[in-house]
């Protein structure tokens, strides 16, 4: 099956800094990319959605200035937490799509651990 | 509104024994519909899905899901548990065709008892 894989697996950073999670489709082209937020023992909340080459579209409540989002290639998209604050700690899943007729099958990666200090 | 309901939140089974995991959808037209496993602390791995035809899926690790119309459900089954079948399991469905959107259910913790 697709394959995606996320980098760092998890990461602890400072309050206030920046934090990048890569993510890339590793055996196939994700033409378009998701990302997802999880909460403890919750179910996954879709932050946002990107094609690549284009903006990503944000789900509501979701600022799009502090996750910034870029899908500058077929096989890799990456989340940039600005500024991060302990409430961003959460773990970050991404998924892609392989493309075609229909896009519904979404393979996701591994997730990323955030932890805000 | 467009939902999948998951109405088990935590189920215990013992091993070797079968297991029937719920999900019930709440769509207009007839969605497609997808059962993901994830095991803690990491991602979601694709167990099965059904997109039209053959109502009784057929999945990866032995599982398989029907598809009933007039229940409005995907229940996911197993005849005989094993201890690693121990994860979070979640229901997922997409309508608006072209719209890649999953909705995911709340989820269903399964644990494996001796």
């Amino acid at each position: 099956g697709a394959v995606v894989s996320q980098h760092p697996s998890r990461v602890i950073c400072k309050s206030g800094t920046s934090v990048k999670i890569e993510c890339r489709s590793l055996d196939f082209q994700a033409t378009t990319m998701f990302w997802y937020r999880q909460f403890p023992k919750q179910s996954l909340m879709l932050m946002a959605t990107s094609n690549e080459g284009s903006k990503a579209t944000y789900e509501q409540g979701v600022e799009k200035d502090k996750f910034l989002i870029n899908h500058a290639s077929l096989t890799l998209s990456t989340l940039t937490v600005t500024s991060a604050h302990p409430e961003d700690s959460s773990f970050y899943i991404c998924s892609g799509t392989s493309g075609g007729g229909h896009q519904e099958t979404q393979y996701f990666g591994p997730g990323t651990r955030l932890l805000v200090l | 509104a467009q939902s999948v309901t998951q109405p088990d939140i935590h189920i215990t089974v013992s091993e070797g024994a079968s297991l029937e995991l719920r999900c019930n959808y709440s769509y207009g037209a007839t969605p497609y519909l997808f059962w993901y496993v994830q095991s803690p602390g990491q991602g979601l791995q694709l167990l099965l899905k059904y997109f039209s035809g053959d109502t009784l899926v057929q999945g990866i690790k032995g599982f398989e899901a029907e598809f009933k119309r007039s229940q409005s459900s995907f229940n996911l089954r197993k005849p005989s548990v094993h201890w690693s079948d121990a994860a979070e399991y979640f229901c997922a469905g997409i309508t608006n065709f072209g719209n890649e959107k999953l909705t995911f259910g709340t989820g269903t913790r399964l644990t494996i008892i001796p």
